[in-house]
């Protein structure tokens, strides 16, 4: 299956602060999507992101898919942003999700 | 529109008893899958279905798990008997095409 690597595996925040994280996939994939899980479990859909750059809000993404990676771009976090940021990418129906980056914002 | 639902939210039982979980996908959607995380470890997958029909079930880790979407509806995931290894949050995912919809996940715990 395809391997899917997260960086940083942990990241503090100071609120207001900006941060990116990477996700490489090791092969070609027809789907990548960006959840964020939240402190009671939930997994939310951020981005269907295949290719290209999408934006929402304060969180966009980008995914070039020739290089086999994924960035995920979160601008002036806010506590709420707290949680668990996966990514997971298939060929066929079957996702395959990273290891996640936990990522703390403090006050 | 209502999402995927999970039920129940927890599950706390002791190993050797049996649990069923439940999984009711966005309506109209075919493509149904179970995905499982374990020990804090990545989210793995478990089996696809399209509609009633098991499509790709090569991540059912052995056979005391079960897996069955009577009518191409709600599914279930039975496990019996359950093991201590067992323990984990059960995500539900559905789709019609690209886009995979996760429910909020069933937390099991075999103790």
């Amino acid at each position: 299956g395809i391997q899917v690597e997260q960086s940083p595996p942990d990241l503090i925040l100071q609120e207001g602060a900006n941060s990116t994280l990477r996700c490489n996939f090791s092969d070609s994939v027809n789907n990548l999507q960006w959840f964020h899980q939240n402190p009671w479990g939930q997994l939310i859909n951020l981005f269907y992101i295949p290719s290209g750059t999408k934006q929402n809000g304060r969180l966009s993404a980008t995914t070039v898919a020739t290089e086999r990676y994924s960035l995920l771009y979160i601008s002036s976090s806010q506590t709420t942003d707290s949680g668990v940021y996966f990514c997971a990418s298939n060929t066929g129906n079957q996702f395959y999700f990273g290891t996640g980056t936990s990522l703390t914002v403090i006050p | 529109e209502a999402g995927v639902t999970q039920f129940p939210s927890h599950s706390v039982i002791e190993k050797g008893q049996t649990v069923t979980l439940r999984c009711d996908p966005i309506s109209g959607h075919d493509n149904l899958y179970w995905y499982r995380r374990v020990m804090g470890k990545e989210i793995k997958f478990l089996l696809h279905f399209v509609k009633e029909s098991k499509q790709d079930e090569s991540g059912m880790p052995n056979n005391r798990f079960l897996a069955e979407r009577t009518g191409g509806t709600y599914s279930t995931l039975k496990v019996q008997p359950a093991e201590l290894e067992d323990s984990g949050v059960y995500f539900c995912a559905s789709s019609q095409r690209n886009t995979q919809y996760f429910g909020p996940g069933t937390r099991l715990t075999v103790l």
